[in-house]
C-alpha cells in the first residue's frame, strides 16, 4: 500500500521569493515514481514534475524543482521566484513504476497563497 | 485545445435523478481514468480504462455508478439515483506509457456535481 502525507494544510509566500511544499511518503515498491500536480480553483489538476525513484538527479522543469531524498522518502516540492499565478492548491502523488495498471495515490494537498 | 475536455463542466440535481458525465481523452491516449474528489482532499481512485476494456473499479464505484468506454475513445460515467453524498468533482485523467516505467496522467477540468 501508498501513502503520502502533506503536513502542511496552507502556506503563504510573497510574490518573488522561494517557497518549498512538503511531501513525504510510505510504500514498499521499490521502483516507483512521485508526481506534483498544481490545482487552480477553476478545479483542473495541471502536471508539474515528476521524479523516478531511481532517477539520481532532482528533477527541474522551469521554477519547479522537486528535492528528491530517497532515504527520508520525502519529495518536496521547491517554487522558485513566486508568482501571483502560482496561488493554488498543490497535491504530491505516487504510484509504483509496474508497467500494467498504476493506481496513482494523493496527499491532501497544500492551499499556497502568494501575497503581493 | 487538444487536452483532456470533460462535459458538462457542472451539474445540479435533484436526490434521486439519473446523471452522465462525458470525458474526452487526448487523442492518441489509450489509459483513461476516472477519480472523484470532495472538498479538502485528493482525487480517489474510480476506474481505469485501457482502451475500451475497463481493467480495475474500485470499491468507492457502488452499483450506482457505471463507466464505459465504447471504441476506446472518449468515456462516459452515469450514476443513477443520485446521493447527497454523490456531490463531488469528477475528474477525468488520460495516459500513454511510452515504456515501463511510470506514465504521466493528465486531468481535465473536471465536472462538479451537486445533489440537492
Amino acid at each position: 500500500a501508498q501513502k503520502i502525507t502533506q503536513t502542511q494544510p496552507g502556506m503563504f509566500v510573497q510574490e518573488k521569493e522561494a517557497v518549498t511544499l512538503d511531501c513525504t511518503y510510505d510504500t514498499s515498491d521499490q521502483s516507483y515514481g512521485l508526481f506534483w500536480y498544481k490545482q487552480p480553483s477553476s478545479g483542473e489538476m495541471i502536471f508539474l514534475i515528476y521524479q523516478g525513484s531511481y532517477d539520481e538527479q532532482n528533477a527541474t522543469e522551469g521554477r519547479y524543482s522537486l528535492n528528491f531524498q530517497k532515504a527520508r522518502k520525502s519529495a518536496n516540492l521547491v517554487i522558485s521566484a513566486s508568482q501571483l499565478g502560482d496561488s493554488a492548491m498543490y497535491f504530491c502523488a505516487m504510484s509504483p513504476n509496474s508497467g500494467g495498471y498504476q493506481k496513482v495515490t494523493f496527499g491532501t494537498g497544500t492551499k499556497l497563497q502568494v501575497i503581493p | 485545445d487538444t487536452g483532456v475536455s470533460q462535459d458538462p463542466r457542472h451539474k445540479i440535481t435533484k436526490r434521486g435523478q439519473n446523471v452522465t458525465f462525458r470525458c474526452d481523452p487526448i487523442s492518441e491516449h489509450n489509459r483513461l481514468y476516472w477519480y472523484r474528489q470532495t472538498l479538502g482532499q485528493g482525487p480517489e481512485f474510480l476506474t481505469y480504462f485501457q482502451n475500451e476494456a475497463q481493467l480495475e473499479k474500485s470499491r468507492l464505484l457502488s452499483d450506482r455508478f457505471s463507466a464505459e468506454r465504447p471504441k476506446g475513445s472518449f468515456s462516459t460515467l452515469e450514476i443513477q439515483r443520485t446521493e447527497q453524498g454523490d456531490s463531488a468533482m469528477y475528474l477525468c485523467a488520460s495516459s500513454l506509457p511510452r515504456d515501463y516505467s511510470t506514465d504521466t496522467q493528465y486531468f481535465g477540468p473536471g465536472t462538479r456535481l451537486t445533489v440537492l
